[in-house]
């Protein structure tokens, strides 16, 4: 199985909204990742999961808070975003952060309105 | 901090036409991964090189890595519609991989 699952793939919220993304692999991949991708740019990447641990928060506005409950699994949890927050948020996962290719989910594309 | 600078953002060709994306790091990377991600879809890992100077083909796609392992290229030999998309190289420094800012490829009929 070299599948990241990522659902929902679509997902519609208000300003006043709480939702959570969620991201599923069983390749044993022991780093996590969150990227947020807007219109023709480049993945950029929110946050890092090392063994389950958050290793790297870059700079991200704590209306997003992840979560890694265990090695499998990472959410994304969304409260009072804003219309600009509107994006493709992608999960990826690899063997550890050191080495190897990230696996790269289809991505929620997500609309605050 | 790390970048990646590729180039050119945008290509168009002719079907049949042979197609090159180019990365550079301003520092040494570790190895460099390269990405599809076709209109609407995903990034989808392609390749990673990691030995100065190595070459790697997958049918008509080549990948190069610098002897410095500080740039990269892509070669597409004679484009087909289905290798539209943007293709994004991902370098790794120490530690995260920094991804460039993608070549869209457009291919007419």
């Amino acid at each position: 199985d070299t599948e990241v699952t990522q659902t929902p793939k679509h997902l519609v919220m208000g300003m006043t909204n709480k939702k959570s993304l969620k991201c599923e692999q069983h390749m044993g991949h022991r780093a996590m990742y969150w990227y947020k991708q807007k219109a023709k740019k480049p993945p950029e990447l929110m946050f890092v999961y090392s063994y389950e641990k958050l290793s790297i928060n870059e700079s991200v506005p704590s209306r997003f808070s992840p979560e890694c409950p265990n090695s499998s699994l990472l959410n994304l949890h969304l409260h009072a975003l804003q219309p600009e927050d509107s994006a493709l948020y992608l999960c990826a996962s690899s063997q550890s952060t050191g080495e190897g290719s990230a696996f790269f989910g289809q991505g929620t594309r997500l609309t605050v309105v | 901090g790390q970048q990646v600078m590729q180039i050119p953002q945008y290509q168009h060709v002719q079907e049949g036409e042979d197609f090159t994306t180019y990365c550079n790091s301003s520092t040494t990377l570790s190895n460099i991964q390269w990405y599809k991600q076709r209109p609407g879809g995903h990034p989808v890992f392609l390749i990673q090189l990691v030995k100065s100077g190595e070459v790697k083909k997958q049918k008509r796609l080549t990948f190069q890595f610098g002897e410095a392992k500080k740039n990269s290229s892509l070669h597409i030999t004679a484009t087909q519609t289905t290798d539209v998309g943007t293709y994004f190289c991902a370098g790794r420094g120490s530690y995260i991989p920094t991804f460039g800012r993608g070549t869209s490829l457009i291919v007419h009929p």
